[in-house]
């Protein structure tokens, strides 16, 4: 089985700083991705970024990069810069190998960037 | 591109109603995913298909849930009879065919069993 964990129900951090989102998980399975994805208080759910278990190189899309550390089974979002529009709650969310595509989602984390 | 298409966005039923939720996924994509979001239990699987085929039911709670994929471009997910522990948010996703497994998601139906 698999499982997420955000231990942050709730960040602020101010406007133009960077702020890091935690997420560990555990699987068994040998190959995995990771998510993140952002909800806004509109409620959609917009994907952020993606991080395979075998890519040797931390993921990054514009201001957001994943931290991961396989070791550690971490896979921390770095936001930098950041703007206002960023609140929203954030959630990690994992894949497991073969016909397992389904995502398992952590609880998520709410973030307030502050003017 | 059209993203992933839903409807209704919003639905108020009174309990023991008929509910039809409906989904259209982006274009050439071959999974599909349909999820209850409520704060007591956060985001939930409730059945995926791949190819049309569903795969993985098991997160359907019960009977009372079915769900469908006619073909590549529509699936419905039916509650009935529908009751007030029913009222979440359900969102569909879908997953292009081989690559990484990201999910695209829809805007989401806010339903409301009163």
């Amino acid at each position: 089985a698999q499982k997420i964990t955000q231990t942050q129900p709730g960040m602020f951090v101010q406007e133009k700083e960077a702020v890091t989102l935690d997420c560990t998980y555990d699987t068994s399975d040998p190959s995995y991705g990771l998510f993140w994805y952002k909800q806004p208080s509109s409620g959609e759910m917009i994907f952020l970024i993606y991080q395979g278990s075998y890519d040797q190189q931390n993921a990054t899309e514009g201001r957001y990069s994943l931290n991961f550390q396989k070791a550690r089974k971490s896979a921390n979002l770095v936001i930098s810069a950041s703007q206002l529009g960023d609140s929203a709650m954030y959630f990690c969310a994992m894949s497991g190998s073969g016909s397992a595509r389904q995502l398992t989602f952590g609880s998520g984390t709410q973030l307030t960037v502050l003017p | 591109d059209a993203g992933v298409i839903q409807s209704p966005r919003h639905e108020v039923t009174e309990m023991g109603q008929e509910v039809t939720l409906r989904c259209k996924p982006i274009s050439g994509h071959n999974s599909l995913f349909w999820y209850r979001q409520t704060m007591m239990r956060g985001l939930e699987l409730l059945i995926y298909f791949n190819n049309n085929v569903p795969i993985d039911d098991s997160g359907m709670p019960e009977d009372r849930f079915s769900a469908k994929m006619p073909n590549a471009s529509f699936s419905t997910l039916k509650i009935q009879p529908s009751e007030p522990r029913d009222s979440a948010v359900y969102f569909c996703a879908s997953t292009p065919t081989g690559g990484a497994d990201t999910q695209y998601f829809g805007p989401g139906t806010r339903l409301t069993v009163l």
